[in-house]
């Protein structure tokens, strides 16, 4: 089953921005706008980040923020902290027959 | 407070069983699609299993098909995952996890390691 695509690796300096890429299909992230982010610190289990696209769940910065354009979606960090250094991961619902929903690859992200 | 706590992994042989649990508290357990997502060691996420309310309808990857059962018992707030026929690529760390239905995990347990080795 094949995996959204995203970088392996992202960096950026502290109170710089960065940008992550999830890139898919027209049957998963362009068809609908179901693709939500997660963070993961090392050892930890992974953190909603933003859902259907660009909601932020209550207690998460606003510094985190989301959108689509056809078949990539993307995560922006605002502001680059050294606590923002993580694994970032995306996820979308699929209409492909015999999946639910379909992950994305992962991208370490560092804060320099 | 919304908590979901796994147990039940451990060490098995190939070839073995294994159930994981996960006790869910702070919210109402009978509403909520639930979700086991794994990841292996070093590896990114993926999905194994969901299962909606009341239990009547169960999706699970390609890979678990036929040898993984996840079940929920809502009177206890639990869900279940059995796993049979256990192979070495399925060492990982389980997470149990509540499902929304827009295909989000808006809550993750603390995960459970599950190593299949001879």
């Amino acid at each position: 089953q094949s995996a959204l695509t995203q970088p392996a690796s992202v960096s950026g300096s502290p109170r710089q921005s960065i940008t992550i890429s999830c890139t898919g299909t027209s049957s998963d992230i362009g068809g609908y706008n179901y693709v939500s982010w997660y963070q993961q610190h090392p050892g930890k289990a992974p953190k909603l980040m933003i859902y259907d696209v660009s909601n932020r769940p209550s207690g998460v910065s606003n510094r985190f923020s989301g959108s689509k354009s056809g078949n990539t979606a993307s995560l922006t960090i605002s502001g680059l902290q050294a606590e923002d250094e993580a694994d970032y991961y995306c996820i979308s619902y699929t209409s492909r027959s015999t999946l639910e929903g379909v992950f994305g690859t992962g991208t370490k992200v560092t804060v320099l | 407070e919304m908590q979901l706590v796994e147990s039940g992994g451990g060490l098995v042989q190939p070839g073995g069983s294994l159930r994981l649990s996960c006790a869910a508290s702070g919210f109402t357990f009978s509403s909520y699609w639930m979700s086991w997502v794994r990841q292996a060691p070093g590896k990114g996420l993926e999905w194994v299993a969901n299962i909606k309310q009341y239990g009547s309808e169960k999706y699970y990857v390609d890979s678990v098909r036929g040898r993984f059962t996840i079940s929920r018992d809502d009177a206890k707030n639990s869900l279940y995952l059995q796993m049979n026929s256990l192979r070495a690529e399925d060492t990982a760390v389980y997470y149990c996890a509540s499902r929304r239905p827009t295909y989000y995990f808006d809550y993750w347990g603390q995960g459970t390691l599950v190593t299949v080795s001879s």
